[in-house]
């Protein structure tokens, strides 16, 4: 079945340090991905999503690119602050689910430790 | 955006009693609910999927029976733990999911079972 892979962490940067999560997935037709950020205590936030092949999302300094031949949606950041401190989960839409009732897949979650 | 509110977000109660969980779609209708629970350190499992109107899809390996979904309207879903149990405690999200909007989440529910 469709899975998605993530890399293990902790990861503990230093501020302004480069940031890269890799995220791997398995899926049986086209789906979307999407990268999702929990801060301590809370729920899920959606922090960026890419749709079909070579898209790009991006948000707040984040970015990730749908690469359809190497089945990967890493996510990077140039520069990592303190408050990028939080759990980051890659996910897919199942797209055999169809319309409304597409279920979300997860990575199993990085926790990301900038220190200052 | 779409807002989806989630109480309580804290609770602690009893072994054997039971406990509802409401999420509601504050500025969108939300036709399809997702519940996911979280235990520490680890990913979020799919409990289960509940459509307004219809009985609530579960995944395998969960209780139907124990886990209760209700989605009476567009814009409230609830789930009860029933007969609670310590094991049962972990950190449960609900997510709704509109045509076009995406997928938006509840904050959480920390559950204590003592």
């Amino acid at each position: 079945g469709d899975s998605v892979t993530q890399m293990e962490g902790p990861v503990t940067l230093s501020e302004e340090a480069f940031l890269t999560i890799n995220c791997t997935y398995t899926a049986t037709g086209y789906p979307s991905l999407f990268w999702y950020v929990q801060y301590p205590g809370e729920g899920l936030q959606l922090l960026l999503k890419a749709t079909k092949a070579d898209d790009k999302g991006s948000n707040k300094g984040f970015e990730a690119t749908y690469r359809k031949e190497t089945t990967s949606f890493h996510l990077e950041k140039g520069s990592v602050q303190v408050s990028d401190s939080a759990v980051y989960f890659c996910a897919l839409s199942d797209p055999r689910g169809g319309g409304a009732t597409n279920k979300l897949i997860f990575g199993t979650g990085t926790l990301l430790a900038v220190q200052p | 955006g779409a807002v989806v509110s989630q109480h309580p977000s804290r609770v602690i109660c009893k072994s054997g009693t039971s406990v509802k969980i409401e999420c509601r779609s504050l500025d969108f209708q939300a036709t399809t609910m997702f519940w996911y629970r979280q235990f520490p350190k680890q990913s979020l499992m799919l409990m289960a999927t509940s459509n307004e109107g219809s009985k609530a899809t579960y995944e395998q390996g969960v209780e139907k029976d124990k886990f209760l979904i209700n989605h009476a309207s567009l814009t409230l879903s609830t789930l009860t733990v029933t007969s609670a149990h310590p094991e049962d405690s972990s950190f449960y999200i609900c997510s709704a999911r509109d045509r076009g909007q995406g997928y938006t989440f509840g904050s959480g529910t920390r559950l204590t079972v003592v």
